[in-house]
């Protein structure tokens, strides 16, 4: 089976950083992605690791972790176009999704 | 526009009755998925496909839907006697390759209601 716990709100002031962690336990792994979604829209990729470490892409980044189950997604210099939910998804071929943390960034 | 479109966006019916629903993959895309989100929720795995193929099915699925893409392009899902819990966002999915790793291109999704 597949379980991906992540936070399910965050807030934060605009300018800040936000980082939003994500634990699995997932029978099968290649890859876990990162998935921006504004209300009433479709998911956007936003990040992919596959190796452990930091990928970094402009003001986004994020971390893996296989050995511990754990990745995180990095927002710097937030913005207000930046509040969404993030969804976190393990891929072996199909994506298993988190519930997705919703950030409010406030002004 | 090169993306992924569903058709249609929205789709009220009343509970009983069957709805069709399109997905039109990126080009050259030979890999289909379909979804199922409902609030506050992520996306769910329905179903897969790659190429004509429909590869796997997930438990969530129940007899009443079913999904085709008999010519590997575009794909349809088909829910019969629906029901209230029917009701979500249906997204489909496109990617290309040939491995389990590839990136997934999503499209606008229909939203279902059902009365």
């Amino acid at each position: 089976g597949q379980n991906i716990d992540q936070p399910t709100e965050m807030t934060a002031t605009e300018g800040a950083i936000v980082q939003i962690n994500c634990t699995y336990q997932t029978s099968g792994f290649n890859g876990l992605f990162w998935y921006q979604q504004h209300a009433g829209e479709a998911p956007t990729f936003l990040s992919y690791n596959v190796l452990d470490g930091l990928e970094e892409k402009g003001r986004f980044s994020s971390f893996l972790s296989r050995s511990k189950g754990y990745s995180y997604l990095l927002l710097k210099e937030l913005q207000m176009k930046d509040s969404a939910s993030y969804l976190c998804a393990v891929n072996d071929y199909k994506l298993s999704f988190g519930a997705g943390t919703t950030v409010t960034v406030r002004a | 526009d090169t993306g992924v479109s569903q058709n249609p966006r929205h789709k009220i019916t009343k509970r009983g009755q069957n709805v069709t629903f399109r997905c039109d993959p990126i080009s050259e895309h030979n890999r289909l998925y379909w979804y199922r989100q409902t609030l506050g929720q992520g996306p769910e795995f329905l179903t897969y496909f790659q190429n004509e193929a429909q590869l796997e099915k997930s438990r969530l699925l129940s007899d009443r839907f079913s999904a085709e893409r008999p010519k590997g392009s575009f794909s349809t899902l088909e829910i019969q006697r629906t029901e209230q819990g029917d009701s979500a966002m249906y997204l489909c999915a496109s990617s290309f390759g040939s491995t389990g790793t590839t990136l997934q291109f999503f499209g606008p999704g229909t939203r279902l209601t059902v009365l």
